[in-house]
């Protein structure tokens, strides 16, 4: 069954000090993973994705993630965090295997975010 | 910058009544979706719909829900009697591309049932 896990309820991190929100993933075929961020009283906002090429993927603020599949991963990274990063940040998959119907995707639990000045 | 939108943010209903909650998916989009979040939960996958039809749903989606596009440009989901444990955060998503998948969300509606 595919699944996510994202393994920390809360992440903090100083202003301007790097930070990492981990992700592990669990699909049958290759996986296709999303991060998402959900500022106060907003939707998800979709911030990057992996599917295939570079492990390294950048995204939307600054952000990247590394793909590693011998770890099955997908952490998001940030190399210097701002107070305006202080949200909820979901990992989510797609099983690529998966030919019926049209791409669920698969979420973590979300991982609060607290950057503090 | 186009977005999905959601009607209302906030729904408070008594139990065994029916809600029906509205998204206008981003103009161009083809592939539709609604995702539940119940407070301290995941987001959790309820159904997909293209082509005026639901291409998946998932074991939450029973038969007390509904889905509907009645224009082009709304998409709605029916909850026909309302239980307690459909108190959750709705979210839709709609999506362009297939294989890219991504998928855009609303901000959601909040559905309290009392």
């Amino acid at each position: 069954a595919q699944s996510v896990a994202q393994p920390e309820d809360q992440v903090n991190v100083a202003e301007g000090n790097p930070l990492t929100v981990k992700c592990t993933y669990s699909v049958s075929g290759n996986p296709y993973l999303f991060w998402y961020v959900q500022y106060p009283n907003r939707g998800l906002q979709f911030l990057l994705k992996y599917i295939t090429g570079d492990n390294l993927v950048k995204g939307s603020y600054g952000f990247e993630a590394e793909f590693n599949k011998s770890q099955t991963s997908f952490h998001l990274k940030k190399p210097s965090a701002l107070v305006s990063d202080s949200a909820l940040y979901f990992c989510a998959v797609r099983d690529s295997s998966f030919s019926g119907g049209y791409n669920k995707l698969i979420f973590g639990a979300g991982t609060r975010l607290a950057v503090h000045p | 910058e186009p977005e999905v939108t959601q009607t209302p943010s906030h729904q408070v209903t008594q139990m065994g009544q029916e809600v029906i909650l509205r998204c206008v998916p981003i103009s161009n989009h083809l592939y539709f979706y609604w995702y539940r979040q119940i407070l301290g939960q995941k987001v959790e996958f309820l159904v997909s719909f293209y082509n005026n039809e639901i291409s998946e749903k998932s074991e939450i989606f029973d038969d007390q829900f509904s889905v509907e596009r009645p224009d082009g440009s709304n998409f709605t989901l029916k909850i026909r009697s309302t239980k307690l444990e459909d108190s959750a955060m709705y979210f839709c998503a709609s999506s362009f591309d297939r294989s890219k998948n991504i998928q855009y969300f609303g901000a959601g509606t909040r559905l309290s049932v009392l």
